[in-house]
Parts: C-alpha cells; sequence; structure tokens
C-alpha cells in the first residue's frame, strides 16, 4: 500500500496531545459519514462512524462531529499515542448507496 | 476469524494485459465491494458483489468487471490494461444486511503496477 498518501497534507502532533482531523464532504444530502484510518501497507480500518440525525458520537479515545450547516466532519482523537500514526480519511453516503471517500490526512506523531 | 484475504498481494503488468485479483470475505459475509486507491484520485467504489449478483456499480469502464462465487469469494478483473490502472485495489466485505458501503472490513490490498 505504499502508493496511498504521496501527496496528502500532512498533521503533526506531540505525542500525548489531541490531534483533531478535518474533513469537509460534499453533498448535503448524505446521511451516514465513517472515518477510517489506513496505515501503511494495510486496507482502511473503520474507526467510528455517525449519521445525519446526530451531531457528536464518541468512541474509545475518539470522537466525531458533524456539523450539517457548513457540510463539516471533525475527528477528535485524544492523547494521540504512536499506534496512532496513519493516514485518516472521512467517508460519505448518499441514500443509493454511493460512497465518496476524503483524499485523507496523514497524521504524524512526535515523540 | 480470519480477516478478508486479497491475493496476489504485489503484481507486474504490461500494458494491453489482463488480470485477476481475488478476494476472500470474512466467513459469513455475503457481500464483496472492489476500490481502487491512487494517489491523484484516493479511494474510489468500483463495484459490489451479494449473493453473486453485482448490486452496486461506479464509474469505472467496461474493461473492469467482476464476478462472486456461491462460498462469497470474489474475482475482479481488469483487461486490455493502462498505465493509469496503476494502483492498490482493496477488496472489502460485508454481512449484506443495509447499505452496500456500510460496515465494511478491507482486506490489505493488491498493489498492481502496469509498465
Amino acid at each position: 500500500g505504499e502508493s496511498v498518501g504521496l501527496h496528502l497534507p500532512t498533521l503533526s502532533v506531540q505525542e500525548g496531545d489531541n490531534s483533531i482531523i478535518n474533513c469537509a464532504y460534499s453533498n448535503s444530502a448524505s446521511d451516514y459519514f465513517i472515518w477510517y484510518k489506513q496505515e501503511s501497507g494495510k486496507g482502511p480500518q473503520f474507526i467510528i462512524d455517525i449519521r445525519s440525525n446526530m451531531d457528536k458520537r464518541q468512541g474509545q479515545r475518539v470522537t466525531v462531529l458533524l456539523n450539517k450547516t457548513v457540510k463539516h466532519l471533525s475527528l477528535q482523537i485524544a492523547a494521540t499515542q504512536p499506534g496512532d500514526s496513519a493516514v485518516y480519511f472521512c467517508a460519505e453516503i448518499e441514500g443509493d448507496d454511493k460512497i465518496i471517500f476524503g483524499k485523507g490526512t496523514r497524521l504524524h506523531i512526535l515523540p | 476469524k480470519a480477516g478478508v484475504t486479497q491475493t496476489p498481494r504485489y503484481l507486474i503488468k504490461t500494458r494491453g494485459q489482463q488480470v485477476t485479483l481475488s478476494c476472500s470475505p470474512i466467513s459469513g459475509h455475503r457481500s464483496v465491494s472492489w476500490y481502487q486507491q491512487t494517489p491523484g484520485q484516493g479511494l474510489q467504489f468500483l463495484f459490489e458483489y451479494f449473493s453473486e449478483t453485482q448490486r452496486n456499480k461506479g464509474n469505472f469502464p467496461g474493461r473492469f468487471s467482476g464476478r462472486q462465487f456461491s462460498n462469497s469469494r470474489s474475482e475482479m478483473n481488469v483487461s486490455t490494461l493502462e498505465l493509469g490502472d496503476s494502483a492498490l485495489y482493496l477488496c472489502a466485505s460485508s454481512s449484506g444486511r443495509g447499505r452496500t458501503n456500510e460496515k465494511l472490513f478491507f482486506g490489505s490490498g493488491t498493489q498492481l503496477s502496469v509498465l
């Protein structure tokens, strides 16, 4: 999977700090959103999802916020750890099952 | 429970050739979908199979095709390869209940290089 993320924006965060990764989605009709984590050489891994009737959802160390007014999605990772280093991207699903993936953000953890 | 398995892991082909990629879903999953991932276009949906039938399709040319077998294993074929087909091809499986692209479990992909 080395072809992934060669030209992605990078977010550098100090280990232990909180990370906030942002995503602008394209379709106001999208009603389901997902965050994925992709480590080098691996396929995307589901992190957390949220439906359009919610504006916040929490998981273990992660929180997703949805702002439908400005079509914005964010992923917050608390107490970032070295194992969080990866490419993160959002995905939106429209009612007819069409899925659109964001381009991704590389999260780099500083020691 | 074994995850989604894709073979081969790496593949090198030349223009004009054809290629077949294989995907074994998680046991019990009946839906298999395929995606193409490139640095320029990101991750794009190719198609989805459920119970041996193509249930959903993305915007790719007819050179890209697939099929699913009765044991839910799936193959994807690309004919008349072009340089732009070089990509990581990912397969994902899901239970098949609900919408196509929800609750996906991805394999590690097949890295295809077209020379």
